[in-house]
């Protein structure tokens, strides 16, 4: 069974610094990885998806790496700023989902940027 | 183009009532979820459908139902309620191998 790690559970830094959020899994047959962000009780929104078949991708201040074969993505985010605060949430698609392609979660990492 | 929408937003049940959740999307997309997010938990997949008139089992399915009689809706109820289904239900939708949008989500709770 998929299983989906986050650590740290928690994060907080300083207005401008660079971070990196981390993720394991420890099945590397899996269709895609995303990373959401989710903001105190609203919905999740969709930051980047990666194919198995990509090792990066690239969204104004974030970059996502994924390797596959250790099982393991990061989130950059860089100059941080206090509205990146948020959860941040990564999920896979396992190849053994069959048809419903479903996401296995972590539990996310809670940022904190102070002004 | 509302994206993937949730009705309602809060709920308060008491236990042995029975609801439905509505959810829906105009994206034309074939895959449809529901998921539950409880604290420690993280997100769980309830059901889900891979297109009109299909549903399916998730991780998590005792105490729920599902339906998809339209392409853009997918329902979800609870026939009697119970206060382990307290919590965060929400709709997603994606097609094929593509990101997976999310709604805002309904709070449950159940009394």
């Amino acid at each position: 069974k998929q299983e989906v790690t986050q650590i740290p559970a928690a994060l907080s830094v300083p207005e401008g610094e660079n971070l990196v959020l981390n993720c394991s899994f420890t099945d590397s047959a899996i269709y895609n990885l995303q990373w959401f962000r989710q903001d105190p009780g609203k919905g999740l929104t969709s930051l980047l998806l990666i194919q198995s078949s990509q090792r990066e991708q690239t969204s104004g201040r974030l970059n996502a790496s994924l390797d596959k074969s250790s099982g393991r993505s990061t989130l950059y985010i860089a100059a941080s700023q206090p509205g990146d605060s948020a959860t941040y949430l990564c999920a896979v698609v396992s190849l053994r989902t069959g048809s419903a392609r479903q996401l296995t979660f972590g539990s996310g990492t809670q940022l904190t940027v102070l002004p | 183009n509302a994206g993937v929408t949730q009705t309602p937003k809060f709920r308060v049940l008491k236990t042995g009532q029975s609801m439905t959740l509505l959810c829906a999307q105009d994206m034309n997309h074939e895959y449809m979820y529901w998921y539950r997010q409880d604290p420690g938990m993280g997100l769980r997949l309830i059901h889900y459908s891979v297109g009109e008139g299909t549903t399916a089992k998730g991780e998590v399915p005792d105490g729920y139902n599902v339906s998809r009689l339209k392409k853009q809706n997918f329902l979800l109820g609870l026939e009697s309620a119970a206060p382990s289904q307290t919590s965060v239900y929400f709709c997603a939708s994606r097609i094929r191998y593509n990101e997976q949008f999310f709604g805002p989500g309904t709070r449950l709770t159940v009394l």
